[in-house]
C-alpha cells in the first residue's frame, strides 16, 4: 500500500532563512507527487506537482521540490521564507492513472520574525 | 470566479443527531471528492464522484455515512446518527476531470463538532 511520511511535525525557521520540508513515500512505481499548503482555517492549495521529466519542479510562491527516485523522496524547498509562509504543508502521492491521493501527516511551519 | 463552496462552515450538534454537509463544486468540474481531516488520522479521502456517479467509497468509515451527488453542481455528505468521534474538518474538492493530472481545488471546509 502507498504511504507518505513527513518526518517533521513542526519546524520553526527565521524569516529570510532557507527552508526544506521532507517527504518520503513508499510505492512500487513512481507515483505522481504533490505538495499542498493549508493556511489556518482554509482549504488546501496546490503548491507544485511532479508527474515525470525534470526532477526539479517549480511551484507557486517561490517554492520548488526535487524528486529523488533513489531516496523515494520529494522534498520541498524555499531559499528565503516570508512570514506569510507560516502554514501547514502536506505532501501527497497518487498512482499514475488513478484518482486517489494519499496525504502525509503534515508539517506545521512557524516563522520567527 | 467562485471556488468550491461548502456549507455550513461550522456545525455543532449533539450525539445522535443527523448532520448534512453541503458542497458546490467549481462550475464545469466533473469530479468531486470528500475528505475528512482529524489530528489522529490526518487527511483521508472518504468518497469521490465522476460525472455525479460514486466511483470509490472505500474510505467511508461506516454505514452511518452517506454521500450523494444529485447533479453536477451539488453534493451532500450525511452522517446519521452522528457520534463524537465524527468531529473533524470535512473538505470537499473538485477537479476538471478524472485522473490526478487534473488539479483538485479544495473548499474551505466544514468544522463539525459532535457533543
Amino acid at each position: 500500500a502507498q504511504s507518505v511520511t513527513q518526518p517533521d511535525i513542526h519546524i520553526t525557521v527565521s524569516e529570510g532563512a532557507s527552508l526544506e520540508l521532507r517527504c518520503n513515500y513508499s510505492y512500487g512505481a513512481t507515483p505522481y507527487l504533490f505538495w499542498y499548503v493549508q493556511s489556518p482555517g482554509q482549504g488546501l492549495q496546490l503548491l507544485l506537482k511532479y508527474f515525470s521529466g525534470d526532477t526539479l519542479v517549480q511551484g507557486i510562491k517561490g517554492f520548488e521540490a526535487e524528486f529523488k527516485r533513489s531516496q523515494s523522496s520529494f522534498n520541498l524547498r524555499k531559499p528565503s521564507v516570508h512570514w506569510s509562509d507560516a502554514a501547514e504543508y502536506f505532501c501527497a502521492v497518487g498512482p499514475q492513472g488513478a484518482q486517489k491521493l494519499v496525504f502525509g501527516q503534515g508539517t506545521r511551519l512557524t516563522i520567527n520574525p | 470566479d467562485a471556488g468550491v463552496i461548502q456549507s455550513p462552515r461550522h456545525e455543532v450538534t449533539e450525539m445522535g443527531q443527523e448532520v448534512t454537509l453541503r458542497c458546490k463544486p467549481i462550475s464545469g468540474h466533473n469530479s468531486l471528492f470528500w475528505y475528512r481531516q482529524t489530528m489522529m488520522r490526518g487527511l483521508e479521502l472518504l468518497i469521490y464522484f465522476n460525472n455525479n456517479v460514486p466511483i470509490d467509497d472505500s474510505g467511508m468509515p461506516e454505514d452511518r455515512f452517506s454521500a450523494k451527488m444529485p447533479n453536477a453542481s451539488f453534493s451532500t455528505l450525511k452522517i446519521q446518527p452522528s457520534e463524537p468521534r465524527d468531529s473533524a474538518v470535512y473538505f470537499c474538492a473538485s477537479s476538471l476531470g478524472a485522473g490526478l493530472t487534473n488539479e483538485q481545488f479544495f473548499g474551505p471546509g466544514t468544522r463539525l463538532t459532535v457533543l
